[in-house]
């Protein structure tokens, strides 16, 4: 029962270092997300995957890129990190909208927690 | 103006007490309306989608107001185990993959 997958759950940068944050789903689902979440902010959506082969930026996506692997991968890289970057970062998936009209339940990994010094 | 505006809290209440979130949203396009819970540092789990004509899940009541554009969430008889931050959830008709969350509520029941 592994759900959604994020790996690493922990990492500390020094300001302009890069990573990659991954994320994978055994579950079939069409639509992947990134999430922040920081104190008092709520999660607010990064970017987002609809489905295999398409990306769109969500409310943060600044200083950020996002790679739709295939169906089950779906990766946050930051190029130059910022200690504005400090966060929890989700990763998400759901059935996604198709012609039904809702994406459905949102299931999340267990997050990521990333310092920037 | 934020999408989805929720009272931080917290909500201290006994055990055995009744609670009520509200959250209001912003844009008259929602469409789909959830509530999430998170337990401290962990990832948020669906706790129950909310339908116009209300609906119930146990000791767990969700309700719809399109007219004043809220959303609410009625906890009866609160267990210790339901400690924790809930998260109003909406999207819109425009793009049903672009889910908006509030900051959440924070309650703690207290023996």
């Amino acid at each position: 029962n592994a759900g959604v997958t994020q790996t690493p759950k922990f990492q500390v940068l020094k300001t302009g270092q890069s990573m990659t944050l991954q994320c994978a789903q055994d579950m079939n689902h069409n639509s992947m997300y990134w999430y922040r979440q920081d104190p008092g902010m709520g999660l607010r959506l990064i970017y987002y995957s609809a489905s295999e082969g398409t990306t769109d930026k969500g409310e943060v996506p600044n200083g950020y890129n996002v790679s739709r692997l295939n169906k089950r991968e779906f990766s946050l890289r930051l190029e130059s990190a910022a200690p504005s970057q400090t966060s929890v970062y989700f990763c998400a998936s759901s059935e996604g909208a198709g012609i039904v009209g809702n994406a459905g339940e949102l299931f999340f990994g267990e997050g990521s927690r990333l310092t920037v010094l | 103006r934020k999408e989805v505006e929720q009272d931080p809290g917290p909500f201290n209440v006994p055990e055995g007490a009744t609670v009520a979130f509200n959250c209001t949203y912003s844009n008259s396009a929602s469409q789909s309306f959830f509530w999430y819970r998170q337990d401290c540092r962990k990832e948020p789990k669906l706790l129950m989608s909310v339908y116009s004509s209300g609906n119930e899940d146990g000791r767990f009541t969700a309700q719809l107001n399109r007219a004043s554009q809220y959303i609410s969430l009625l906890i009866r008889d609160s267990k210790l185990s339901d400690s924790a931050t809930y998260l109003c959830v909406v999207n819109t008709r425009y793009n049903f993959n672009k889910f908006y969350f509030g900051s959440g509520t924070k309650l703690n029941v207290k023996p």
